[in-house]
């Protein structure tokens, strides 16, 4: 256990359809960063925050969007889906901007 | 930008074998060089890291140097096992300058299986 918590750790949805992908950092730390690993692309860096606010945006799409809660939970909002955002999803926790980046188990997302 | 390139796979090797995976990158600033490895169907572990140029990042019998004037950090074993396959990432992150956002950019991944 890493100390970084994805929920849940599989999701089957169709097209068109809304998620939300949630992740718990570890104690501590005040910043979450998401990723996507998928086949064609590899991991890519979707979009960071540190303590509520967004602090860097990488390539997500505009059909996604995420936050972070007072609590320092993450949440990452996935809409109109299409087969294409089929992957694993990773998030990773890091205090402040030090330290390792601890990643969680990842959610892996399938869309049918 | 920052980019991170990684030999491809997949890697191949008999048990006991050396092992080497390529890494070069590319960056401004004063990165940071990571690995990371990935079991089937579990998320990434950090396997080492260097934090500035001739450090040596050193776990479980992997080694890698951080090489500022070839911009490489490629991973070594002397001995593989069968337990270490798995796949491995390099990755980078820029802890320095304004636009600093700490995030880790990631090589595509290199794919080493180990066989008895």
């Amino acid at each position: 256990d890493s100390g970084v918590t994805q929920t849940p750790k599989h999701l089957i949805t169709a097209t068109g359809q809304r998620v939300t992908l949630r992740c718990s950092p570890r104690s501590g730390d005040l910043s979450v960063y998401w990723y996507q690993q998928s086949l064609d692309q590899g991991l890519q860096f979707l979009i960071q925050y540190y303590n509520g606010e967004e602090r860097a945006k990488g390539n997500i799409l505009e059909r996604f969007s995420a936050q972070q809660f007072p609590d320092l939970h993450s949440e990452l909002n996935l809409s109109s889906l299409e087969l294409g955002d089929s992957a694993l999803y990773f998030c990773a926790s890091r205090y402040r901007g030090q330290g390792d980046y601890t990643f969680g188990s990842g959610t892996r997302l399938t869309v049918v | 930008g920052d980019s991170v390139t990684q030999m491809e796979g997949p890697v191949t090797l008999s048990e006991e074998a050396f092992l080497t995976i390529n890494c070069t990158y590319t960056a401004t600033g004063y990165p940071s060089l990571f690995w990371y490895v990935q079991y089937p169907g579990e998320g990434l572990q950090l396997l080492l890291k260097a934090t500035k140029a001739d450090d040596k990042g050193s776990n479980k019998g992997f080694e890698a140097t951080y090489r500022k004037e070839t911009t490489s950090f490629h991973l070594e074993k002397g001995s593989v096992q069968v337990s270490d396959s798995a796949v491995y990432f390099c990755a980078l992150s820029d802890l320095r300058g304004s636009s600093n956002t700490g995030k880790l950019i990631f090589g595509q991944g290199t794919t080493l299986q180990v066989k008895p």
